[in-house]
């Protein structure tokens, strides 16, 4: 069974500050690595695609990767209260997405 | 530039009805998987159309169904619906050649009296 795995939480960070999202999976053989933002009530939205070891950054988000870890984290800089959202992690693997629970990042004012 | 979408937008049907939920995909996209995600859950993988083929399906019964017309847009169909197939189903649309990055609609929220 494939499986991704992420805290659900709730992380709670202050406005300004890094917020830090982490991910593991099973499948070795994925190649393609998403970061989706939910609002409550609404659709995934997709803030950060990777597909190679490193870091890959846009904007305020850094995307990394580290497939001999099989991990995968999200950093969000400068923290805004916009932010609070479900942070969705999702693993590729043959056509399909598998999808982690999701964590819950509330930015506090 | 139109993004994918999904109608209806929420639905009301009996235990052992049948629904059918539409969407149509982002513009330029060929590829329609569908999702179902149940509250406080990950979307779960129903299936992926492509070239009006099913060509990978999850862990569901055979009462989810669908398909794909020549203009990639798609249908999921349910029978015999149960108390637990409520749940958000969402449709997310993709272009074959680049990566799969996958985009979803606004979703489908179903409620099964």
């Amino acid at each position: 069974q494939k499986e991704v795995e992420q805290n659900s939480g709730p992380l709670s960070v202050p406005e300004g500050a890094i917020a830090s999202l982490n991910c593991t999976y099973s499948d070795r053989g994925s190649q393609s690595f998403f970061w989706y933002r939910q609002y409550s009530g609404k659709s995934p939205e997709l803030i950060m695609s990777i597909y190679s070891n490193g870091d890959k950054e846009d904007g305020r988000f850094t995307a990394q990767l580290n497939k001999a870890s099989q991990y995968v984290s999200l950093l969000i800089r400068d923290s805004q209260p916009s932010d609070s959202a479900t942070y969705l992690c999702a693993v590729k693997s043959n056509y399909q997405l598998i999808w982690g629970a999701g964590t819950k990042l509330i930015i506090k004012p | 530039d139109a993004g994918v979408t999904q109608s209806p937008t929420h639905l009301i049907k009996t235990r052992g009805q049948q629904v059918t939920l539409r969407c149509s995909p982002k513009s330029g996209h060929d590829t329609v998987s569908w999702y179902q995600q149940a509250l406080g859950q990950g979307p779960q993988f129903i299936f992926q159309y492509y070239e009006e083929e099913e060509r990978q399906r999850g862990n569901f019964p055979d009462r989810f169904s669908g398909h794909q017309f020549p203009n990639y847009s798609s249908e999921l169909n349910v029978n015999a619906l149960l108390l637990g197939d409520s749940a958000l189903y969402l449709c997310a649309s993709s272009w074959e050649g680049y990566r799969n990055e996958q985009y979803f609609g606004p979703g489908t929220r179903l409620t099964v009296t």
